[in-house]
C-alpha cells in the first residue's frame, strides 16, 4: 500500500512553459485534492474532486488545471507557468464513508520553481 | 477570506514544557477538527482529530481542546521533546465531501 505518491519531487520551469503534476493514490479514496503550500501562508486548497468526472474550484485556481477519469488519478495541470506559481504542491486524499472516513493522507509533495 | 485563524505563527518551547496552539474557526458548518504534522520536506500527518461532541481528547501526550460556544479549539503538547520540532497545522472541515480548510500554521521548536 503506497498511499499517496506524487511526481517529479522537483521541477524548474520556465515562465510560460506548460506541466501536469501527477497524482496517485491506492486506497480506492473517493475524495482527492491539491494544496499549494507558501511560507507564512499555510495550505491553500486549489482544487478538489468527490469522484471521477466531478472536480471543483478551491481558494486559489486561476492558472491551474485539473481532471479526474480514474478514482486513482488527479493530475494537476500547469497552463502557463509564472513565478507567482513556485511553491510546494501537496496533492491528498481520503475516503467519503467508513470508520475513518475523515482522514485525509498527504503524498510526499513536489517542489515546482518558475523562474 | 481566512476561515480558520491560528496562533502563534511560532514558538519556542523548553524540552519538558508544554506547547500550546490556538485556533479559531467562524463556519459553524465544521463538524471536525484535525491538527497535523509537518516535518521538514515531508507533508503533512495527521496528528490527532475531535469532533465538536466532545470537549478534550488526549492522545499520549498530545490533547486537543474544543470550545464550541467560542468556536476556538486548542493543541497541547505535553513533556515537549525536541522529536516535537516541526510545523504544526489546525484545520477544520464540514460534511463529507467538503474540504478540508487549513490555518496558516505554527512552526515549534522544542530547545534541549
Amino acid at each position: 500500500n503506497a498511499g499517496v505518491t506524487q511526481t517529479p519531487k522537483f521541477q524548474v520551469l520556465k515562465t510560460g512553459q506548460s506541466m501536469t503534476l501527477q497524482c496517485a493514490q491506492d486506497m480506492n479514496h473517493e475524495y482527492m485534492s491539491w494544496y499549494r503550500q507558501d511560507p507564512g501562508m499555510g495550505l491553500r486548497l486549489i482544487h478538489y474532486s468527490v469522484g471521477a468526472g466531478i472536480t471543483d474550484q478551491g481558494e486559489v485556481p486561476n492558472g491551474y488545471n485539473v481532471s479526474r477519469s480514474t478514482t486513482e488519478d488527479f493530475p494537476l495541470r500547469l497552463l502557463s507557468a509564472a513565478p507567482s506559481q513556485t511553491s510546494v504542491y501537496f496533492c491528498a486524499s481520503r475516503g467519503l464513508a467508513g470508520v475513518s472516513y475523515n482522514e485525509q493522507f498527504f503524498g510526499p509533495g513536489t517542489r515546482l520553481t518558475v523562474l | 477570506q481566512q476561515q480558520v485563524k491560528q496562533s502563534p505563527q511560532s514558538l519556542i518551547v523548553q524540552k519538558g514544557g508544554i506547547s500550546i496552539i490556538n485556533c479559531a474557526y467562524e463556519n459553524t458548518a465544521f463538524d471536525y477538527f484535525p491538527w497535523y504534522q509537518q516535518f521538514p520536506g515531508k507533508g503533512p500527518a495527521l496528528l490527532i482529530a475531535i469532533r465538536p461532541d466532545v470537549s478534550e481528547k488526549k492522545e499520549g501526550r498530545f490533547t486537543i481542546s474544543f470550545n464550541k460556544s467560542a468556536k476556538q479549539f486548542s493543541l497541547h503538547i505535553m513533556d515537549s521533546q525536541p522529536g516535537d520540532s516541526a510545523t504544526y497545522f489546525c484545520a477544520a472541515k464540514g460534511q463529507a465531501g467538503t474540504a478540508l480548510i487549513f490555518g496558516k500554521g505554527t512552526t515549534l521548536s522544542v530547545s534541549s
